[in-house]
């Protein structure tokens, strides 16, 4: 079966930048999408279709591809940002849906 | 504004059948451009989608829960269901539903956008 392996962990100081990458065989064929999760909340998408961005979404937020990695940049990171970070991605098929395990931002 | 709500038990029984309802407000269910999804969040881990269902009753699921998964839609209700058969503590999490993107052609599924706030179900005796 397909995954998606996502750093448990990044740690940046504020103003600086944050990567956040997402590595899966499938990434080639298939569109990855990435969301912010804050505690107690739903998660919301922050980049579609590996990078583009939802209307309402600073431009800070920004998504690359390259092979089989797809990396979320958060530029200028202030403390709001601190959360729960998921790529999104599906099977070669396109019709079974996966996860990676989630990245944990912590604001220093 | 397109909100999604969840509804249903928050205590289930192991063994017994768990329950959702999803109910659709601000557009139609009846889209033929969206399908609609269930994805849960054990308490202090990551997303694991459950399955997605279209207005015509088009049904992706995850292969892990398929044997065990039943999502339905009722397009007069602008809702859509879960059911979970079966139960054990492991299926204890917060369950989201949320409006999927697609590709029609080859169906591709795509990102979720908006989602429901979450219920927690516990399974416990």
């Amino acid at each position: 079966s397909h995954e998606l392996t996502q750093p448990l962990s990044v740690s940046v100081s504020p103003g600086q930048t944050a990567r956040i990458t997402c590595f899966g065989d499938v990434m080639p064929k298939q569109y990855a999408h990435w969301y912010r999760q804050k505690p107690g909340q739903a998660p919301v998408v922050l980049i579609y279709k590996n990078s583009e961005r939802p209307s309402g979404i600073p431009e800070r937020f920004s998504g690359s591809s390259s092979g089989t990695t797809v990396t979320l940049t958060i530029s200028g990171v202030q403390a709001e940002d601190e959360a729960d970070y998921y790529c999104q991605s599906s099977d070669s098929s396109g019709t079974s849906v996966i996860f990676g395990g989630g990245t944990h931002l912590t604001v220093l | 504004q397109l909100q999604l709500q969840e509804s249903g038990p928050g205590l289930v029984k192991p063994s017994e059948t768990l329950s959702l309802t999803c109910t659709v407000s601000g557009d139609p269910i009846s889209s033929s451009d969206y399908y609609w999804g269930w994805i849960r969040q054990p308490p202090g881990k990551g997303l694991e989608w459950i399955g997605s269902i279209s207005y015509s009753w088009s049904t992706y699921y995850n292969p892990s829960l398929k044997s065990r998964v039943t999502i339905s839609v009722d397009t007069l209700k602008n809702q859509f269901s879960l059911n979970l058969k079966s139960v054990t503590a492991a299926d204890t999490a917060v369950y989201y539903c949320a409006r999927q993107m697609v590709w029609p052609r080859p169906r591709l599924l795509y990102w979720f956008d908006p989602w429901g706030q979450g219920t927690l179900v516990t399974v416990s005796s």
